[in-house]
């Protein structure tokens, strides 16, 4: 069964930074890419990260670029989300989900919930 | 990063069919057929309902499925049922590597 916890979300001031990590367990993590998707408290989703199976690639949205960085630990199935120069905006609850093809999500996790205000 | 275009809302009674539409531009769904569709209860996690535009993954009802147009995706619930009520999300691959989202449509079973 595929299991994806996320971990490290909570209160931070504005400009303050936050990672997140994500264990990945019930299927080869290294053999598939991986996201970080949020959803503002009544907001719709919003894709926020991606990246390929050996790190070779990344991806991020506009709203983003420069601020988070994404990356991950095959070796200890894991996902990471490194948050800085968070603002108001970035409150959301952040999913890990793993990626089954160009971007389409088959799994999620539970998310976890960023909260950013002072 | 524009978000796909999904109407706020639809409805319709138990039994008959409803479509949600979503539209985006050349540079994602027209150009790619990695097209996804999501279900999501209120306070639950999304779930996918078909990916690769028509495809629905093991366990989906065969009532649920999608197709593409051109610029625009559709997904077509059909034999509505009750427990279909919940928030939809498309979403596709773009050209620049991104993923973008449509804004959600609220399905109301009356």
């Amino acid at each position: 069964e595929v299991q994806l916890v996320e971990s490290g979300g909570g209160l931070v001031p504005p400009g303050r930074s936050l990672r997140l990590s994500c264990a990945a367990s019930g299927f080869t993590f290294d053999d598939y890419g991986m996201h970080w998707v949020r959803q503002g408290p009544g907001k719709g989703l919003e894709w926020v990260s991606g990246i390929t199976w050996n790190s070779g690639s990344t991806a991020y949205a506009d709203s983003v670029k420069g601020r988070f960085t994404i990356s991950r630990d095959n070796a200890k199935n894991s996902l990471y989300l490194q948050m800085n120069s968070l603002r108001a905006e970035d409150t959301a609850l952040y999913y890990c989900a793993k990626d089954m093809g160009e971007g389409s999500v088959d799994y999620w996790g539970q998310g976890t919930l960023v909260i950013v205000s002072s | 990063q524009s978000a796909l275009t999904q109407p706020p809302s639809v409805s319709g009674s138990p039994g008959q069919s409803v479509t949600i539409s979503c539209t985006g531009t050349s540079s994602d769904v027209g150009s790619y057929s990695r097209v996804c569709w999501y279900q999501q209860p209120p306070g639950t996690v999304p779930k996918l309902m078909i990916y690769d535009v028509s495809h629905r993954p093991s366990g989906v009802p065969d009532r649920f499925s999608g197709s593409k147009s051109g610029n625009t995706a559709s997904l077509t619930i059909s034999g509505l049922q009750a427990e279909d009520e919940a928030d939809y999300y498309c979403s596709s691959y773009t050209s620049s590597g991104t993923v973008v989202f449509g804004g959600g449509t609220k399905l109301t079973v009356l």
